[in-house]
């Protein structure tokens, strides 16, 4: 039983079009992340939901909404998209806030190519 | 402020052999650390954590790592690798208290020869 798991895996599409990406986790935690891993690997956070309220927002383009319709789930919408927004995202929870004494268990991520 | 620096973007061992990956972190304040693995196309995954207790860390499948306040160092360590243990490698810190957001470091490349 997969505990954070992401849909979808794999997301080919062209420049302009707006895309969804969706997050679930069973493990009961309150918060849930999304971060984006660029080509070097990199991983910066994107924004952090807590018991539906968003805690973290960072400095992302506003064409990259995220909704959280109950605590168990966190999705990624992102408008007209670009060739930058080219990444992997993953979506992660953790059961306190902030988590510096916790654990993160991230998805498998999800591999956004914009053509 | 606080960031993470890993001073090996690419560590090759033979299989058998130790591993060492390098981590130096700054920060103001008492840090939590990490250690984080990545396995291809796969999500992170918790190999072990600091939070203030016992400086020597145990983590999973063999891993440890050490704090040392005095050189700012999180390095992470196993006797014997595996080639399983071909992964990409993340040393993470949080300092702040109120702080939500973890620095994560630009990953080691472990690859293991046989």
């Amino acid at each position: 039983d997969t505990a954070v798991s992401q849909t979808p895996k794999y997301l080919v599409t062209q420049m302009g079009n707006d895309k969804s990406i969706k997050c679930e986790q069973n493990l009961g935690h309150d918060t849930m992340y999304w971060y984006k891993q660029d080509s070097k690997k990199f991983l910066k956070i994107m924004f952090s939901y807590n018991n539906k309220e968003l805690i973290i927002n960072e400095t992302v383009p506003n064409r990259f909404s995220p909704k959280s319709p109950d605590k168990a789930h966190l999705n990624l919408h992102i408008n007209s998209l670009e060739l930058g927004d080219s990444a992997v995202y993953f979506c992660a929870s953790s059961q306190e806030r902030p988590p510096n004494t916790g654990e993160l268990f991230f998805g498998e991520g999800s591999r956004l190519t914009v053509l | 402020a606080q960031s993470v620096t890993q001073l090996d973007s690419h560590v090759s061992v033979s299989e058998g052999t130790p591993v060492l990956l390098r981590c130096n972190y700054s920060s103001s304040y008492s840090p939590s650390l990490f250690w984080y693995v990545q396995h291809p196309n796969k999500g992170l995954q918790l190999l072990l954590k600091y939070t203030s207790a016992a400086t020597l860390v145990k983590g999973i499948n063999g891993f440890e790592a050490e704090f040392k306040k005095s050189e700012t160092s999180f390095h992470l360590t196993k006797p014997s690798a595996h080639m399983s243990d071909a992964a990409e490698y993340f040393c993470v810190v949080s300092a702040l208290p109120n702080d939500y957001k973890l620095s994560f470091g630009a990953g080691t490349t472990v690859t293991v020869r046989a």
